[in-house]
C-alpha cells in the first residue's frame, strides 16, 4: 500500500499571500496524483488531477506540479473561499486508493 | 450537471446491517466505475469501496473486507453499499463517488455525492 503523507498538517495564511502545500508518496506514483477540497460539511472536491491539471470550473490561482513522488499544490494569492482541508490522492497502484492526512489551510 | 443523491444512513446497533444507496442522474451511469469513501468524525478521507462499469470487478479496504458488500444496478442508476456486522469504528460520513478511468480502468474520483451519516452505536 502506498502510504501519502501531507505537510504541514495546518497552514495560516493571509487572504492575498500564497500557500505552498506539499504531498510525499512512499513510492512513486508517476504523475497519478490528485487533490481535492473539502469545506465543513461538504463533500471534497476535485481540484486537479494528473498532478497538474486542473478539473473544470477550478480557477488558475490553483496549480499542481510534481511526479514520481513529491507534488505541490499552490493557491497563489489565497481568497476567502479558500480556506479549507485539502488531500492529496494517488490513483497508480490500486487498490487501495490512498489519500494523504490533509493540510488545513486557516487565516492567519 | 451530474447529481450523485444519497438518502438513507442513519443510525443502528453494533452487529447489525444497513444499505446505503446511491442515486446518480446526467451522466451514463453504466459506463462509470464508482467508488464509496467514508470520513470519521474529525478524520481525513478513508476510501472503502469500488465497483466497476458494468460489475464486473469490486475492490474492498481491508477494514470492510467480508462485511461490506459494493454493488450497483445500472438500469435504476443507483450504487449501494451493503453494509453488515457494523461496529463503532465504521461511524462515519459516507461519500459516493464517480470514477474518471486513467489507470487501468480506474483512475481519480470527479464527482462527489452529499455526505449520509452513519452512526453505529448501541
Amino acid at each position: 500500500e502506498i502510504v501519502m503523507t501531507q505537510s504541514p498538517a495546518t497552514l495560516s495564511v493571509s487572504p492575498g499571500e500564497r500557500a505552498t502545500l506539499s504531498c510525499r508518496a512512499s513510492q512513486s506514483v508517476s504523475d497519478n496524483l490528485a487533490w481535492y477540497q473539502q469545506k465543513p460539511g461538504q463533500a471534497p472536491r476535485l481540484l486537479i488531477y494528473e498532478a497538474s491539471t486542473r478539473a473544470t470550473g477550478i480557477p488558475a490561482r490553483f496549480s499542481g506540479s510534481g511526479s514520481g513522488a513529491e507534488f505541490t499544490l499552490t493557491i497563489s494569492s489565497l481568497q476567502s473561499e479558500d480556506f479549507a482541508v485539502y488531500y492529496c490522492q494517488q490513483y497508480n497502484n490500486w487498490p487501495p486508493w490512498t489519500f494523504g492526512q490533509g493540510t488545513k489551510v486557516e487565516i492567519k | 450537471q451530474v447529481q450523485l443523491v444519497e438518502p438513507g444512513g442513519g443510525v443502528v446497533q453494533p452487529g447489525r446491517s444497513l444499505r446505503l444507496s446511491c442515486a446518480v442522474s446526467e451522466f451514463t451511469f453504466s459506463t462509470y466505475g464508482m467508488h464509496w469513501v467514508r470520513q470519521a468524525p474529525g478524520k481525513g478521507l478513508e476510501w472503502v469501496a469500488s465497483i466497476w462499469y458494468d460489475g464486473s470487478k469490486k475492490y474492498y479496504a481491508d477494514s470492510v473486507k467480508g462485511r461490506f458488500t459494493i454493488s450497483r444496478d445500472n438500469s435504476k442508476n443507483t450504487l449501494y453499499l451493503q453494509m453488515n456486522s457494523l461496529r463503532a469504528e465504521d461511524t462515519a460520513a459516507y461519500y459516493c463517488a464517480r470514477d474518471r478511468g486513467v489507470v487501468r480502468g480506474m483512475g481519480y474520483f470527479d464527482y462527489w455525492g452529499q455526505e449520509t451519516l452513519v452512526t453505529v452505536s448501541s
